[in-house]
């Protein structure tokens, strides 16, 4: 009865390296959602995915970020060339359906950049 | 703009008295109120949700009562444990609307003392 399951939990990166963040949802959840929490705030959407299926991207940065979520394996995000300030934690939450809530969570992959 | 605040950064209570945490949200659109719980290096665990069309849910120790004239809305927990002790999120989103994020508020710190 695996919850949501994140890898790496720990994740350092040099500056212009790139980062790569692994969500594997809940069992049968077909929804996925990652957000960031930088130090001191709240956490903030990024993007919200179905199966092979963007759905919301409007947390997203412009540049440097991407997401996807194949129809076979966990949800990636991908952090290309990371800067200092993508230093946080990220955190990937899912759902059986779009209508489904609540969104249960992962346990995160805290960022560092060194 | 922050559209959903917890302006009590911390809050301390004796153990065995009630807990009060706030949340103020901005947009009328939002029908749909969460609050999770989260201890540090781990993800929010849900605890409790409300939709628009009530103004009381009631689970165990936990209660969470909606204002949308106000819009605000509180947590109460009682009587308060030692276990409680962790910094609690409340959450808005628009049930059914194009996508389903949720809107973190910045988060209040409970200590519960023995």
């Amino acid at each position: 009865n695996a919850g949501v399951m994140q890898n790496p939990r720990h994740l350092v990166r040099r500056r212009g390296q790139e980062a790569r963040l692994r969500c594997s949802p809940m069992k049968g959840h077909s929804h996925v959602y990652w957000y960031r929490q930088l130090p001191e705030e709240g956490l903030k959407f990024m993007v919200y995915l179905q199966k092979e299926n963007i759905i919301d991207e409007s947390g997203m940065p412009k540049e440097r970020f991407s997401a996807e979520f194949p129809k076979e394996g966990p949800s990636i995000l991908r952090i290309q060339q990371v800067v200092r300030g993508d230093s946080a934690a990220y955190f990937c939450a899912s759902s059986q359906d779009r209508m489904g809530q609540p969104q249960h969570f992962g346990d995160g992959t805290r960022l560092s950049i060194l | 703009d922050q559209q959903v605040k917890q302006n009590s950064p911390s809050l301390s209570v004796q153990e065995g008295r009630i807990s009060i945490l706030n949340c103020d949200y901005t947009n009328s659109m939002f029908d749909y109120f969460l609050w999770y719980k989260k201890y540090p290096a781990e993800g929010p665990t849900f605890l409790i949700s409300i939709s628009s069309i009530k103004d009381k849910n009631e689970d165990g120790r936990f209660t969470v009562f909606l204002n949308k004239s106000a819009k605000h809305l509180s947590l109460h927990i009682v009587p308060s444990q030692p276990g409680d002790s962790a910094v609690y999120f409340c959450a808005v989103m628009n049930y059914g609307g194009a996508t389903n994020k949720l809107i973190f508020g910045t988060g209040t710190l409970l200590a519960v003392q023995p």
